[in-house]
């Protein structure tokens, strides 16, 4: 079975450009969570989405940071304009069932992606 | 509110067993076990879900105390494999999102 995979692995941008983070859960996953990672820190949800509805997304910095989950599979997080603690990995995860609710169903994390911003 | 994980760091000699806690100050509904290698994802261990079961994992298993609001992950007979960052996740309740602690740092050397 394929796990969830993102791209890219890398990136350098510098403070105030944009950048784009995509996600493909495992195959019939309902559930989809996008963390931020911090260097020596856990990961931290930014937003869930259950199908490709948003059930949580209380810590987006929403004046920034978006992300939309069309057709309920594949997902785009993106970060406009970026700031300097914005360095992190971002994270992308999925469950299969969502009706159980994120902390009852096991969640599954991606390799992520390195942003760096200079 | 984020679970506190003691200790922060651990080294080990191949062999040797380890014992990694969580704490909550909020009741806990569960508790997830993580494992995550440098520039790796985190990978999954085990869940506990309320109930004070206790889970095993090969040599690595997991107990959960409601009352006390904890979790403890054993590691018995350390194998290099086993070096990583371990993190817990936990949430009050079904519905709400894991909080994830800052992580135990194990290191397993010959």
């Amino acid at each position: 079975e394929a796990g969830v995979a993102q791209s890219p692995r890398y990136k350098i941008i510098e403070k105030r450009q944009s950048v784009a983070f995509w996600c493909n859960p495992i195959s019939g996953h309902a559930t989809l969570y996008w963390y931020q990672q911090i260097l020596g820190q856990g990961p931290k949800l930014l937003i869930q989405f259950q199908n490709n509805g948003v059930v949580d997304d209380s810590q987006l910095p929403k004046d920034r940071f978006s992300a939309e989950r069309l057709k309920g599979v594949d997902s785009t997080l993106k970060i406009q304009p970026a700031k300097l603690e914005d360095s992190a990995v971002y994270l992308c995860a999925s469950s299969l069932y969502g009706g159980l609710g994120p902390s009852a169903d096991t969640q599954y994390f991606g390799p992520g992606t390195r942003l760096t911003v200079l | 509110q984020q679970p506190v994980q003691s200790p922060q760091a651990v080294i080990l000699r191949e062999g040797e067993d380890a014992v990694i806690n969580c704490s909550s100050s909020k009741a806990l509904y569960s508790v997830h076990w993580y494992r995550q290698k440098h520039g790796e994802a985190p990978v999954f261990l085990m869940i506990l879900l309320k109930g004070g079961e206790q889970k095993g994992h090969e040599k690595i298993s997991a107990s959960f105390n409601e009352k006390k609001q904890q979790s403890s992950l054993y590691l018995t007979a350390s194998q290099l494999s086993y070096s990583g960052t371990y993190f817990c996740g936990t949430g009050p309740s079904g519905n709400t999102p894991l909080v994830f602690g800052k992580g135990t740092r194990l290191s397993v050397i010959a």
